[in-house]
């Protein structure tokens, strides 16, 4: 069954340092979504591409995060500097079309911030 | 603007028993999805159900059931002879908009525990 990939599954790392994570959703799944989810709380949406399009970023801490989609296909979120409250699980989703609500989510990449 | 909540924090029952997850939602639009995910220990959330607004019929699948009712904008959620293997946390979502999946709103969760 296809899946969706997330690397890395778990990253710690220094404040003030970069981090990136990757993702690669199931083949020929147009919209990607990246997710935040804190300990104890529901993903919360950061960023959606349509393609290679930002669909919605309105969530995304611009001044230290970056999302990019290039290809239309796999998918890099960056967070320089890392920051304490960074510290969550990212988790990246895909479906294949809009509309359908359907999403299917990788196993996530959980950050520690030290 | 949308809001889903999830009152049961954690949940514990023995199994066998019958358990029910409740989800309270505001949407000032006429026009929604209403959704069930499931997250178990792994981390990957995983899609159950999907629910149009306009359409209130409860729905069952296997052990599951789902009871939507837009005059109190509760979507509970029921595990009929509940297993360990349902042991996970699972979030209510809803999302508004042109395209259904448009922005997803998560509740926090209930974390459901089943006990041998």
């Amino acid at each position: 069954e296809a899946e969706v990939a997330q690397s890395p599954r778990y990253k710690i790392t220094e404040k003030s340092q970069a981090v990136a994570f990757w993702c690669d959703p199931i083949s020929g799944h147009a919209t990607l979504y990246w997710y935040r989810q804190i300990l104890g709380q529901g993903p919360e949406l950061l960023v959606q591409f349509q393609d290679e399009s930002v669909v919605d970023d309105s969530q995304l801490p611009k001044d230290r995060f970056s999302a990019e989609r290039l290809k239309g296909v796999d998918s890099t979120l960056k967070i320089q500097p890392a920051e304490l409250g960074d510290s969550a699980m990212y988790l990246c989703a895909s479906s294949l079309h809009r509309g359908t609500g359907e999403l299917f989510f990788g196993e996530g990449s959980r950050l520690t911030v030290l | 603007a949308q809001k889903v909540t999830q009152a049961q924090t954690e949940i514990s029952v023995v199994e066998k028993e019958d358990v029910t997850l409740d989800c309270v939602y505001e949407t000032r639009d006429t026009t929604y999805y209403l959704f069930w995910y499931k997250q178990p220990p792994s981390g990957e959330l995983v899609f159950l159900i999907r629910r149009n607004s306009f359409d209130e019929q409860n729905e069952i699948s296997g052990r599951y059931s789902w009871n939507f009712q837009k005059s109190t904008s509760s979507f509970n959620f029921t595990i009929t002879a509940s297993q360990v293997v349902d042991s996970a946390v699972y979030f209510c979502a809803l999302s508004e908009g042109v395209n259904r999946d448009d922005k997803i709103i998560f509740g926090k969760g209930t974390r459901l525990h089943i006990l041998p």
